[in-house]
């Protein structure tokens, strides 16, 4: 199985901030993975598919690039929206897999 | 409106059964393949089961292998998952998801205590 290691586990940031989370796989997934932003309560909302391909109506402070087995999800000025937690999700195989997400709090 | 609902979560025994199910509207429901993600309190996301767009092809996380099983029912726009051998592990919310994950239900709350 591929396992997904997501860094850091916790984030301290203020607004304005430039954020940046790592998830690696344990093998190549070329680009199918998936970022997704997920608040308290709530359903996750997928922001990133292939990597780098930016959802309808996410804001273009949200990006992704990376293939292979490095992947990054950056946040360029953080908004008071963007405190929430965030999942990389590989989907190279038909059994899927999660990072173990990314809390962003305030600083 | 596109949208899934879940429902036929609450509390059930250990070594019970609950079968889920996801109602899809607003899309063509058949053209999809269709999955269950789970969320323990307080933990993070993790994949349970995937369909294809014809029921054809099942696919699950090993945890749930032999206990669980994923269908569908396309002429109704539906998506169920069959939970048997319940245990305290499986407490979560359940989610099912469209394709990779562009579109989520609500969820639904499971929770197997005795």
């Amino acid at each position: 199985d591929i396992q997904m290691t997501q860094s850091p586990s916790t984030l301290s940031a203020s607004v304005g901030d430039r954020v940046t989370i790592t998830c690696r796989a344990s093998q190549s997934i070329s680009d199918w993975l998936a970022w997704y932003q997920q608040k308290p309560g709530k359903a996750p909302n997928l922001l990133i598919s292939k990597a780098s391909t930016l959802e309808s109506g996410v804001p273009s402070r949200f990006s992704g690039s990376g293939s292979g087995t490095e992947f990054t999800l950056t946040i360029s000025g953080l908004q008071p929206d963007d405190f929430a937690t965030y999942y990389c999700q590989q989907y190279n195989s038909y059994s899927w897999t999660f990072g173990q997400g990314t809390k962003v709090e305030i600083k | 409106e596109v949208q899934l609902v879940e429902s036929g979560g609450g509390l059930v025994q250990p070594g019970g059964s609950l079968r889920l199910s996801c109602a899809a509207s607003g899309f063509t429901f058949s053209t999809y393949w269709m999955s269950w993600v789970r969320q323990a309190p307080g933990k993070g996301l993790e994949w349970v089961a995937n369909i294809k767009k014809d029921g054809s092809e099942k696919y699950y996380v090993d945890s749930v292998k032999g206990r669980f099983t994923v269908s569908r029912d396309n002429a109704k726009n539906s998506l169920h998952l069959q939970m048997n051998s319940l245990r305290a592990e499986d407490t979560a919310e359940y989610y099912c998801a469209r394709d990779i994950g562009d579109l989520w239900g609500q969820g639904i709350l499971v929770v197997v205590s005795s």
